[in-house]
Order: C-alpha cells, then structure tokens, then sequence
C-alpha cells in the first residue's frame, strides 16, 4: 500500500498545454518533496514544501501544498519536450522517521513536439 | 560542490552471489539513506544511516544490510542474490540533523542485474 497517491499514472500531452499532477494521501507530512526523473538515471529535486497552503514557483512550474498538509499538486504551464519525465512526490513525518521519505509510484509524463 | 556519488553504475551478478553497493555523499551531508527502485513497485526505503548508526529501516529481508562510516560514505549489501533484487538502488543524502534540513539529494544510481 503506497502512502502516497499520485495521479494520473501517464500523461502524454502536446507541447504549449498545460497540466496538473495530484499527490494525495490520508496522512499529514512535516514537509514534501518533489522530483524529477529521467530513464536509468537518480532522481533531481525540484522543490520543497514545507507549509500548510504553501505555494512556489519555479519558472513555469507552480508547486502548492495543501493547507492540511496532505497532499500537493504540480502544475506546468506550457508544457515543453525538455519537461518529459518522471515526476515524483515524497513525503516525510519527521520525528523518529525524518530520515525517510516515502514516495508517490510516479507520473510519467511525456510532451510531445 | 560535488553531488552524490554511487559506484559501480551497473553491475550484473548471478543468483546466490552477494553484492556491495557503495555511496559518498554531499560533503557535509551525515544523512544517507538507500532506495529500490523497480518498474513494479516504484522506489522503495530500504534504511538510512545517520552518523554512523542505523535510524530507520524499511521492510525489506535481512539479506539486505548496510553500513556508514566515519566520513559518512555508505555501502549496502546483498546477499544470496534472488532474481527479483534486479532493480535500481538509490542512495540519498541530506544533513538530516533537523526538520528543516531533509531536502535529499540523489546519486545516479547502481543499476544490479541478477541473471
């Protein structure tokens, strides 16, 4: 059972559209993270999220936390070929278990020229 | 500064062999936890080191283990390698001493194959 869901599993859009990636869950997170992968490659972090309603920006990229800091979403604006990849949320709890950080199964997205 | 590092980048092993995996992480960073990641299951927590001592630990056989050191690089270890360990091990580091320093960066990863 993934603490973490995400959605939608796949995404394949035209370049310049717009989308959204939901990550959900019953629990509450002391902060998330979220990251970017490319094939056979590590993980790269995006952004953090720290505050309940929280919201950042990263160029076309918008990041928002919920105010029960449950779940998040990433929104792309425009979205570009160079945004293809798999896109990751991760939670952490923080007091015994800081050191982990448990993951969404992933939104692999894919855009098209 | 340098990221974190994993070596080998892939390795192929036969069923029954054991395995180690190294990670050097961020200068700076005590914090190492190691991640499995397969098409099936996504990435899953196998333990995280934390100077030196094993803070938390995942749900995952006692065939897997590992170890941190004093300069906080990390190894794990398979053994009695099973066909279905063929994955991409993960290691991440962070300062880890307080909430406000977990963001955790990743190392290119160790791609094992066991035929």
């Amino acid at each position: 059972t993934q603490l973490l869901e995400q959605s939608p599993q796949f995404l394949s859009i035209q370049e310049g559209e717009n989308l959204t990636v939901y990550c959900n869950s019953s629990s509450v997170f002391s902060s998330l993270q979220w990251y970017r992968q490319e094939p056979g490659e590590g993980p790269v972090l995006l952004v953090t999220v720290v505050t309940g309603g929280e919201v950042k920006k990263l160029k076309r990229l918008t990041f928002q936390f919920g105010d029960a800091r449950k779940d998040s979403s990433l929104h792309i604006t425009a979205a570009q070929p160079g945004d293809t990849g798999l896109y990751l949320c991760a939670g952490r709890h923080g007091g015994s278990t800081l050191g982990r950080l448990y993951f969404g199964r992933g939104t692999q997205l894919t855009v098209w020229p | 500064k340098a990221g974190v590092t994993q070596t080998p980048r892939y390795l192929i092993k036969t069923r029954g062999q054991q395995v180690t995996l190294s990670c050097s992480p961020i200068s700076g960073h005590r914090s190492v936890s190691w991640y499995q990641q397969t098409p099936g299951q996504g990435l899953q927590f196998l333990f995280e080191y934390f100077s030196e001592t094993q803070r938390n630990k995942g749900n995952f056989p006692g065939r897997f283990s590992g170890r941190q050191f004093s300069n906080s690089r990390s190894e794990m270890n398979v053994s009695t390698l099973e066909l279905g360990d063929s994955a991409l091990y993960l290691c991440a580091s962070s300062l880890g001493d307080r909430e406000l320093n977990t963001e955790a960066f990743f190392g290119q990863g160790t791609r094992l194959t066991v035929v």
